[in-house]
């Protein structure tokens, strides 16, 4: 079964440097979570988009952006990297939906690692 | 605000042994789902299981069994006769609905279980 796609799976930046991270969900699935694990923490939740357009937002600093495209494919532009920034990124999707709601299927991440 | 305590930071245990591992959550929602997940040191999140917030029996699955408890907010995992290859961090999860749909999903700070042989 088809699984969610991530890219690149690793990438290197130096500091103030921008990066685009991509996902690309389950087939028909319209819901796109990305999420940040920094070495040794827990995953936070960065943003969510639903049908294009955002759907919930979580501590996602004002240096990055995400959006969501009409193939439901999203991707993740940070900008002015910071060393904190380092971390492996998740993204995750799901169909929205009433009772009995879809899980979220994770993405094998995107490991950054800021110079 | 939803929150999840997995209070068990680090585990060892020798291979065969049963272990727990602890999950407590706060939500106020009355509908909520609630996850294990498994991340081996390679990183990827591996899906071990769902409940949702009606269904309160108990599930085993091979090595596998969790216990949800909603009148302590509790939802634990144990693994039966542990495996070296059962070494990994392990997060417990909440999601609580959004517009009546699935929401982000709250991580605990995860459990490092380490199985020696």
């Amino acid at each position: 079964a088809a699984g969610v796609i991530q890219s690149p799976r690793h990438l290197i930046k130096e500091k103030r440097e921008t990066a685009t991270l991509k996902c690309y969900p389950i087939p028909r699935h319209d819901t796109v979570y990305w999420y940040q694990q920094g070495p040794g923490q827990d995953p936070q939740f960065l943003i969510s988009f639903y049908e294009k357009m955002q759907s919930d937002k979580g501590s996602i600093p004002d240096r990055f952006s995400a959006q969501q495209f009409s193939d439901y494919h999203s991707e993740l532009n940070m900008s002015s990297l910071e060393l904190g920034d380092s971390a492996l990124y998740f993204c995750a999707s799901s169909l929205w939906g009433g009772w009995p709601h879809s899980e979220q299927f994770f993405g094998p991440g995107t490991r950054l690692t800021v110079l | 605000a939803q929150k999840v305590t997995q209070a068990q930071t680090e585990i060892s245990v020798v291979e065969k042994e049963d272990v727990t591992l602890d999950c407590v959550y706060e939500t106020r929602d009355t509908t909520y789902y609630l996850f294990w997940y498994k991340q081996p040191p390679s990183g990827e999140l591996v899906f071990l299981i769902r409940r949702n917030s009606f269904d309160e029996q108990n599930e085993i699955s091979g090595r596998y069994s969790w216990n949800f408890q909603k009148s302590t907010s509790s939802f634990n995992f144990t693994i039966t006769a542990s495996q070296v290859v059962d070494s990994a961090v392990y997060f417990c999860a909440l999601s609580e609905t959004l517009l009546g749909a699935n929401s982000k999903l709250t991580f605990g700070k995860g459990i490092t279980l380490s199985v020696r042989p």
